[in-house]
């Protein structure tokens, strides 16, 4: 079956703008994370989904920094203002409930002029 | 912030060598997986092995973890050119809700 998706590939923003990523998981998988990777930081968590709720969002780096989902399926990473400091690709994850393997999606390039 | 050290940073050999990797965590954990990934994107999970288990086995990728030291390897035999990636150790600490805390990484490179 099809794995997980996110749009776009990716993002050249001017600072300032806001900008909306997009994943997709595999179907049936109720658990959803996204991940930031950057040269500075490494790869990290950003939020958790369960279903439509996100019971850990200790990674979003600011109040900058917002997600939902909708209808368990579909998540909406959004950065308000961006900055220069916000790229990176931003890697999505989703999983089966407490299931231990993640699969992840290709990512979105973000660059921020 | 990263829980866990991999080394070396970069690794280069020839095709049909052994690759091994080592990474180094912290705190306490439920298991400890291997992605691996190419230019950059996506993450391809590898292997898995719990607290509990000491070493394990899938194809060519062997994995072992030392709970007292925490540790891990994975030794890539016979390797591909094909198998020129970064590596990536992630841990699922105990109590941490399934979410992965990723070492820095391996950059491995296979010559023909």
């Amino acid at each position: 079956g099809a794995g997980v998706s996110q749009s776009p590939s990716n993002k050249v923003t001017e600072k300032g703008k806001d900008v909306e990523l997009r994943c997709d998981p595999i179907s049936g998988h109720t658990a959803l994370y996204w991940y930031r990777q950057s040269l500075g930081q490494g790869l990290e968590f950003l939020i958790y989904f369960q279903g439509n709720s996100a019971p850990d969002k200790s990674g979003l780096p600011s109040d900058r920094f917002s997600a939902e989902r909708t209808g368990g399926s579909v998540s909406t990473l959004t950065i308000q203002r961006t900055q220069q400091e916000d790229s990176a690709v931003y890697l999505c994850a989703s999983s089966h409930f407490n299931a231990e393997t993640q699969y992840f999606g290709p990512g979105t390039r973000l660059l921020v002029l | 912030s990263q829980q866990g050290e991999e080394d070396p940073q970069a690794l280069s050999i020839q095709e049909g060598e052994n690759a091994t990797m080592n990474c180094s965590y912290k705190t306490s954990i439920n298991n400890l997986q291997w992605y691996r990934q190419n230019s950059g994107r996506g993450l391809v999970h590898l292997i898995l092995i719990r607290s509990n288990e000491r070493e394990k086995h899938s194809g060519r990728l062997r994995v072992t973890l030392d709970t007292s030291k925490k540790s891990s390897s994975l030794l890539i035999t016979a390797s591909r050119a094909a198998d020129t990636a970064s590596y990536f150790c992630a841990t699922d600490l105990t109590g941490g809700g399934n979410k992965l805390t990723f070492g820095t990484g391996t950059q491995l490179k296979v010559e023909l």
